[in-house]
């Protein structure tokens, strides 16, 4: 069974930092394109970055571009959001997505997501 | 940037009803458009990709159609555990993959 486990959301300041991990399970972690999808209060789904399988590749939303950090770590079947310089607009719930088998960009299974609030 | 309109954006209807939910693309996407459902505290559920394919596990009552910049997910009799919101996204033309703002399909 497939399984994909974020952590590392909470509450920060205006400015801050925070990093976001999602722990994958049940498919091989590096044959997948990873994304981060968020949903603010309120709001739809955003697209917020993807890497490819080897990490080699990355993209970034305009609007956490400069500021946001994707990677992985294919050893630990685990991938990652560094997120600097966090506003208030930041503020979502943050989902890891993987790709679906032979495609790019349909996303088959999401975690259940993790909270990231921005406020002083 | 891609902007995906859906509409409309709720929709009121009982379970046995047919749903229709359309999504317009700001430039052409091809068939390259997908369709979730996400319900509260849930993750979203891929539903239907490439306009028309459906996921892997999802009931026939759901179906998608269109190309270019016009779509449709139609639900042909709804279930109780179908009210939930509905998202398209497109792949055509990315970077930024994008969302529709989304319709809530409620009873």
């Amino acid at each position: 069974e497939i399984q994909l486990l974020e952590s590392g959301g909470g509450l920060v300041q205006p400015g801050g930092s925070l990093r976001l991990s999602c722990a994958a399970s049940g498919f091989t972690f590096s044959n997948y394109a990873m994304n981060w999808v968020r949903q603010a209060p309120g709001k739809g789904l955003e697209w917020v970055s993807g890497t490819s399988g080897s990490g080699a590749n990355t993209y970034s939303a305009d609007s956490v571009k400069g500021r946001f950090t994707i990677s992985r770590d294919n050893s630990k079947n685990t991938l990652y959001l560094l997120m600097n310089s966090l506003r208030a607009d930041d503020t979502a719930v943050y989902y890891c997505a993987k790709d679906r088998p032979g495609d790019i960009n349909w996303f088959d299974s999401w975690g259940q997501g993790t909270l990231v609030t921005v406020s002083s | 940037e891609t902007v995906l309109t859906q509409s409309p954006a709720s929709l009121s209807l009982s379970p046995g009803d047919r749903a229709t939910l359309s999504c317009r693309a700001s430039q052409s996407v091809s068939n390259y458009l997908a369709w979730y459902q996400h319900k509260p505290g849930q993750a979203p559920r891929l539903l239907i990709y490439d306009a028309s394919n459906r996921a892997t596990g999802i009931p026939a009552r759901f179906s998608g159609s269109g190309s270019g910049t016009d779509f449709t997910l139609t639900i042909s009799s709804l279930e109780p555990e179908d009210f939930a919101v509905y998202y398209c996204q497109q792949r055509s033309n990315w970077p930024p993959i994008t969302f529709g703002q989304g319709t809530r399909l409620e009873i």
